[in-house]
């Protein structure tokens, strides 16, 4: 089985740049997750989506950034303008909510970003 | 409070030591539990998930506490190729569930 996939792998952009992330889950899962990791504030949660909605976009750190999900084998997550201090790794995971409490995450591979 | 926390460490243990690292929740009514490991500049991948009676998969045992809301994982015989971060993850009740991460607790396991 094809886990979730990312792209791109690597991206390095100048400041004030649209960066644009993307995301494909697993197959049949029905919610995705977009994380954002650093050395100082770990594993952040940015948006959940479940059935291709969003559900929780408490995370999102400004208007700067957008995610969609317009089918539920694809989203996106843009950030524009960007700015070095968005200089992370993104992951995207998917989760099996289907009446299954105790399915874990399944993460990509991520997206290494770097803002100049 | 975080809704998630671990001890960042890092662990260093000689090769063949058992180590134990614990993870504390604070929202009682969480209700799934998972320990993930995460290799340097790679994503987190799934260790095992956390059962109410306490699990076993080979050399790692894991283990909830309801009452004082934390759970454990603990590495027997340690290898050299533990050597990573480990996560602990929680996710609360309800329709949507949300899983919360702590920051890791970094292992170095040493010959």
């Amino acid at each position: 089985d094809a886990g979730v996939i990312q792209s791109p792998r690597h991206e390095v952009t100048e400041m004030g740049q649209e960066v644009t992330l993307r995301c494909k889950p697993i197959s049949g899962h029905n919610s995705l997750f977009w994380y954002r990791q650093t050395m100082m504030r770990g594993l952040e949660l940015l948006i959940y989506f479940n059935n291709n909605v969003p559900i929780d976009d408490s995370g999102m750190p400004e208007d700067r950034f957008s995610a969609k999900m317009p089918n539920a084998s694809f989203s996106t997550l843009k950030i524009q303008p960007s700015e070095p201090r968005d200089s992370a790794v993104y992951f995207c995971a998917s989760r099996d909510e289907q009446g299954h409490s105790n399915q874990p995450q399944h993460f990509g591979d991520g997206t290494r970003l770097s803002i100049l | 409070r975080k809704e998630v926390e671990q001890d960042p460490g890092p662990f260093n243990v000689p090769e063949g030591a058992t180590v134990a690292f614990n993870c504390t929740y604070s929202n009682s009514a969480s209700q799934s539990f998972f320990w993930y490991r995460q290799d340097c500049r790679k994503e987190p991948k799934l260790l095992m998930s956390v059962y109410s009676s306490g699990n076993e998969d080979g050399r790692f045992t894991a283990q909830l506490n309801r009452a004082s809301q934390y759970i454990s994982l603990l590495i027997r015989d340690s290898k050299l190729s533990d050597s990573a971060t480990y996560l602990c993850a929680a996710t609360p009740p309800g329709g949507y569930q949300k899983v919360t991460f702590g920051t890791g607790t970094k292992l170095q396991v040493i010959p």
